[in-house]
């Protein structure tokens, strides 16, 4: 079956260090997205992406990077990890420019 | 004044109770609207979408626009304990990206 995947689904890191987080669907989608949710700020769009080779910043896009080399992955990439960077982070795709199925998450602590 | 804002609860209904939970959002070309459940510690999944006024029902659920009001609902019919979990709605923009409100935590009681 078709599904999206995210890895590591746990990660604990520190300070000043650089972190990448995968994320891998199957169902040939052109658009994904990475969000991060917060109590008290719900879900937020960091970056997306409508296929390869694009990208573009979302609402809180500081900190971040991604790259698109294919239609399968967006890694999504913390520079230089921040306290303020811990955060359940979800990546979603679509097949269109609304629908978008979610991944499992990745819990991220940085120390 | 958020885009997408919604009652954050917690909304209580009893088991086989009508739970309904309202979403009003602020851009008038918003063009389609959204519900997913999310599970404590689990993901967002997609339960619903609604892109023109009126009432579209998928089994227990109904979902509610009206564009002129600015206002998106969902109704749940005969909760049952597993509905309990927080409801996320969803509004679309012209720019293809989803705006989401932080939820409303619904707890349905035996």
């Amino acid at each position: 079956d078709a599904e999206i995947t995210q890895s590591p689904r746990h990660k604990i890191t520190e300070t000043g260090r650089q972190v990448t987080l995968a994320c891998h669907q199957t169902w040939n989608h052109n658009n994904m997205f990475w969000y991060r949710q917060d109590l008290g700020h719900g879900l937020r769009l960091i970056h997306y992406s409508y296929g390869v080779q694009d990208t573009n910043k979302g609402e809180v896009s500081d900190g971040y990077s991604v790259s698109r080399s294919n239609t399968e992955d967006l890694p999504l990439t913390l520079e230089s990890a921040a306290s303020s960077q811990t955060s359940v982070y979800f990546c979603a795709s679509g097949p269109g420019t609304d629908t978008q199925y979610f991944g499992p998450g990745t819990r991220l602590t940085v120390l | 004044q958020k885009e997408v804002e919604q009652n954050s609860g917690p909304l209580s209904v009893p088991e086989g109770a009508i739970a309904s939970l309202n979403c009003t959002y602020s851009d008038r070309g918003s063009q389609s609207f959204f519900w997913y459940r999310q599970y404590s510690g689990k993901s967002p999944e997609l339960i619903m979408f609604i892109y023109s006024n009126g009432d579209k029902e998928d089994g227990r659920f109904t979902a509610q626009l009206n564009k002129a009001s600015q206002y998106v609902s969902l109704l749940i019919r005969d909760s049952q304990p597993s509905d309990s979990a927080t409801y996320l709605c969803a509004v679309n923009r012209d720019t293809g990206k989803l705006i989401f409100g932080q939820g409303t935590t619904l707890q349905v009681k035996p």
